[in-house]
């Protein structure tokens, strides 16, 4: 089955940091880069960054920038998203989407973890 | 970065409805732009990329269309498992980003 599986939710306070992992299935994982997107609730989606699955090239949206690491490990088709010093306004639910070669197009998505950070 | 303002923000429309949704960007996107569909505490699916082709597996009854700054998604015939909130989203120069989404209701 054709799949990515998101790490469970998680609560941190002010200024921690989070990571969560996507364990990706049934496709060839080193074919597919993955992107990190999130959803605020009642807000629209916003994409963080993409992370290559094989050398780890990146790209981070600036609002991110200096603060998110995406990294990959093909031994065990995982992808993770690290986020530091977060804010109250980092909660959201935050998904894995892999993306389409043929353009920035999301075809498969985990099944989004909630992070909430909160004193 | 490239805004991506849909509308309307919300409809409310009947069984058996044709149901038109616009996506508008900021600037020219050529035909990189895809269409969402969301239902409440799930992922998002993808229905239509590259403007108008449609995804394997997505009803007929799905179709979108324009190019450079204007497209629209349209559901010919409005099915009860189709009552969710659609997104646009361009993908011509990063960051990738969303519209705020059209909420279809039922009437």
């Amino acid at each position: 089955q054709v799949q990515l599986v998101q790490s469970g939710d998680e609560v941190r306070k002010p200024g921690a940091s989070v990571s969560v992992s996507c364990k990706a299935s049934g496709y060839t994982f080193s074919q597919y880069g993955i992107s990190w997107l999130r959803q605020a609730p009642g807000k629209r989606l916003h994409w963080m960054g993409w992370v290559g699955p094989n050398k780890g090239n990146t790209n981070y949206a600036q609002n991110f920038q200096g603060r998110v690491t995406m990294t990959t490990d093909p031994s065990t088709a995982t992808a993770y998203m690290e986020l530091t010093t977060l804010r109250s306004d980092d909660t959201a639910v935050y998904y894995c989407a892999r993306f389409l070669n043929a353009g920035g197009f999301f075809d498969l998505w985990g099944q989004g973890t909630l992070v909430t950070v909160s004193s | 970065d490239i805004q991506m303002t849909q509308s309307p923000s919300s409809v409310s429309a009947s069984v058996g409805d044709r149901v038109t949704i616009t996506c508008r960007a900021s600037q020219g996107i050529s035909s990189w732009l895809a269409w969402y569909q969301q239902k409440p505490g799930k992922a998002p699916k993808l229905l239509i990329y590259v403007a108008s082709t449609l995804q394997s597996g997505v009803p007929l009854r799905f179709s979108g269309s324009g190019s450079g700054t204007d497209f629209t998604l349209t559901i010919s015939s409005l099915q009860p498992e189709d009552f969710a909130t659609y997104y646009c989203q361009q993908s011509n120069s990063f960051p990738w980003t969303f519209g705020q989404g059209t909420k279809v209701e039922i009437k």
